[in-house]
């Protein structure tokens, strides 16, 4: 079965300071990998997915730039944060053979 | 665009009540519905839909998809405050992308 790493747990980042979120995938090979972002008690919205190395899709237009430079690792980035990009992310990872769908534990980013 | 629309946006109820959240959705290229218990961290997965008119049962939890009128239903019996959370409808497309609704905060007061 998969499993997610993800670090930092929190974060708390000034405006204006760049942003680097990992996330790492074991038990499985060539997964599907997602960036998700939730507001405050509500609902999580798709920011990046990937299907492959080096291509990554972005669903919104945002602050926020992702990449995947090894199969198994996918990078959320920022060159300038923003007070907006305050929220919970989450790294997901699919497997396309057995519609598995695994959450990394998250990264409850706070912009000061 | 595809959506996933739940509701009630929040709910709040007392131990032992029985409580039906509601999930509808408008998408291109359905495979599944799933449901998703978050609690603090990330969400922990409840249930997989993918036939009309079967329920899956587990425990106090059980869920039901209607694929003709586009939504699914999660019911909980006798809630205890451990059922407190927020509860996340989405739907896997063809590609497993996955489109979440915004979620229905449970509050179960003792």
């Amino acid at each position: 079965s998969q499993t997610i790493h993800q670090w930092p747990a929190t974060l708390v980042q000034p405006v204006g300071s760049p942003l680097s979120l990992e996330c790492t995938v074991e038990g499985t090979s060539n997964p599907n990998l997602y960036w998700y972002r939730q507001a405050a008690g509500r609902g999580l919205q798709l920011l990046f997915y990937s299907v492959g190395i080096g291509q990554i899709s972005s669903e919104v237009p945002q602050n926020l730039s992702a990449s995947r430079p090894q199969d198994r690792q996918f990078i959320l980035s920022s060159k300038k944060l923003l007070l907006s990009d305050s929220g919970f992310y989450l790294c997901a990872a699919s497997d396309e053979r057995n519609y598995g769908y695994t959450f990394g534990s998250g990264t409850r980013l706070t912009v000061v | 665009e595809d959506k996933v629309v739940q509701s009630p946006l929040s709910l709040v109820v007392h131990e032992g009540d029985t409580v039906t959240l509601n999930c509808s959705y408008e998408v291109t290229n359905f495979r599944s519905l799933l449901w998703y218990k978050q609690e603090k961290k990330a969400p922990t997965f409840l249930f997989m839909l993918t036939s009309s008119g079967i329920e899956k049962k587990s425990g106090r939890l059980s869920s039901i998809l209607d694929k003709k009128e586009l939504f699914s239903i999660l019911n909980i019996t006798a809630t205890q405050t451990g059922d407190s959370a927020i509860y996340l409808c989405a739907v896997n497309l063809y590609g497993n992308k996955l489109v979440f609704g915004a979620g229905t905060i449970l509050r179960v007061k003792s």
